[in-house]
């Protein structure tokens, strides 16, 4: 059964705009959460994340919100350029747990 | 900064080999993973460890094994590669204090 769901295996977007990644969790033990950025040959990378405490992480253009009661989180890339085409993963981490649990991914296009 | 290394970033093994694959990282981070990635599902936790000599088998630990015998590097071994192996190796590293991993830039092993 996953714990980590996104939905949306690709998601395609116009240079400038805003991209919108979402992630949903069913495992009410998650305190933590993460996104990494994974080009091609590549291993993945740390992006930004969110302790369960917060509702809300920005760094630069890129913004985290949780919902907790909705166990939904969401990646926010403004406005999006053509180097954040890549695979973006969501993770979450439990409480007491040293692993990280990882959805599939959703392969972000950014377009011309 | 933190680096994660795996020794070779492409690999061609011929079915029945025995196949090794090295991951060293210079930070004297406790925890140690190797994750291998396929289209459609993700990062998926072959093996972990959380010190020298300790293993632990992930999700999908059939057909392989795993050695730490210093803290700094951990070994995946397929004990006799099949096709099914051909994938995208990560190995990963995290200290307790910290919650995400460092990967490193991962290995596409090809088993013909």
């Amino acid at each position: 059964d996953q714990q980590v769901k996104q939905n949306s295996p690709s998601l395609s977007v116009q240079e400038g705009r805003i991209s919108i990644l979402n992630c949903d969790y069913t495992n009410s033990m998650f305190d933590y959460f993460l996104w990494y950025k994974k080009y091609p040959a590549e291993g993945p990378t740390f992006l930004i994340s969110i302790s369960s405490i917060k509702d809300k992480n920005e760094d630069g253009r890129f913004t985290v919100f949780l919902n907790k009661s909705a166990k939904h989180l969401s990646l926010h890339i403004v406005p999006s350029q053509p180097g954040d085409s890549a695979v973006y993963f969501c993770a979450a981490r439990g409480r007491g747990a040293d692993g990280l649990t990882f959805g599939k991914g959703t392969h972000l296009i950014i377009q011309p | 900064d933190v680096k994660v290394t795996q020794s070779s970033r492409y690999l061609v093994k011929r079915t029945g080999e025995k196949v090794f694959l090295e991951c060293v990282q210079d930070m004297d981070h406790e925890n140690m993973f190797w994750y291998r990635q396929d289209p459609g599902l993700g990062l998926r936790l072959i093996y972990f460890s959380y010190d020298v000599k300790m293993k632990e088998k992930g999700d999908i630990p059939e057909g392989y094994s795993v050695s730490r015998e210093k803290k700094e590097r951990f070994s995946l071994i397929l004990e006799s590669a099949s096709t099914n192996q051909t994938s995208m190796y990560l190995c990963a590293s995290s200290s307790s204090e910290y919650y995400g991993y460092t990967f490193g830039s991962g290995t596409r092993l090809t088993v013909v």
